[in-house]
């Protein structure tokens, strides 16, 4: 069985500070971990997925994430925020084991970036 | 390149009224799914298809139905609507049915069932 949990339903941060969403996940064999956004009245946006290979993970916008097997978390990052990543993130994980194609997603962040 | 298109995006049902969701995707992915949004309830699975003539139910079908005739579609059935389906309905694609993919999402189709 596959899960991810979101555990902040909400996340403050000031503009130009750095930021961090948090996400931990459970799964029987190694992850297929991913990030999306979604803006208000909008669809949700691919932003960055680990799959194999480095921990640390670039993506769309400036964000990062890392994957932390042995804390079994992938927490969304960037150093500076803006007012305009102001939106709603979701985590999702996939379980290689098994071969699912669902994903599961957390219940999402929303992340509120202050001027 | 239009990626993952849903129409309606808006529409306002009576109970007992059937309708259809229509998702067309242009990338050729092969796995399709539809998921609702309801608040503080995050994305909920409905149903998916991992290709032409194959779809499965997902963690809330009942009230639905699917059908996957060719690659590109994916329509979603509602077939006596009811107040509690009210809620932001999304299509999303994924091109590796291995997993690996990421979805491609639709921009939503807002539904009210009076």
């Amino acid at each position: 069985a596959q899960s991810v949990a979101q555990p902040e339903d909400q996340v403050n941060v000031a503009e130009g500070n750095p930021l961090t969403v948090k996400c931990t996940y459970s799964v029987s064999g190694n992850p297929y971990l991913f990030w999306y956004v979604q803006y208000p009245n909008r669809g949700l946006q691919f932003l960055l997925k680990y799959i194999t290979g480095d921990n640390l993970v670039k993506g769309s916008y400036g964000f990062e994430a890392e994957f932390n097997k042995s804390q079994t978390s992938f927490h969304l990052k960037k150093p500076s925020a803006l007012v305009s990543d102001s939106a709603l993130y979701f985590c999702a994980v996939r379980d290689q084991e098994g071969g699912s194609y669902i994903p599961t997603f957390g219940r999402g962040t929303s992340l509120i970036v202050h001027p | 390149n239009a990626g993952v298109t849903q129409t309606p995006k808006f529409q306002v049902l009576k109970t007992g009224q059937s309708m259809t969701l229509q998702c067309a995707q242009d990338m050729n992915h092969e796995y399709m799914s539809w998921y609702r949004q309801d608040p503080g309830m995050g994305l909920r699975l409905i149903h998916y298809s991992v290709g032409a003539g194959i779809t499965d139910q997902g963690e809330v079908p009942n009230g639905y139905n699917v059908s996957r005739s060719t690659t590109e579609d994916f329509p979603l059935r509602l077939l006596s609507a009811a107040p509690s389906q009210t809620s932001v309905y999304f299509c999303a694609s994924s091109y590796y049915p291995e997993g690996t993919g990421e979805l491609f999402f639709g921009e939503g189709s807002r539904l009210t069932v009076l």
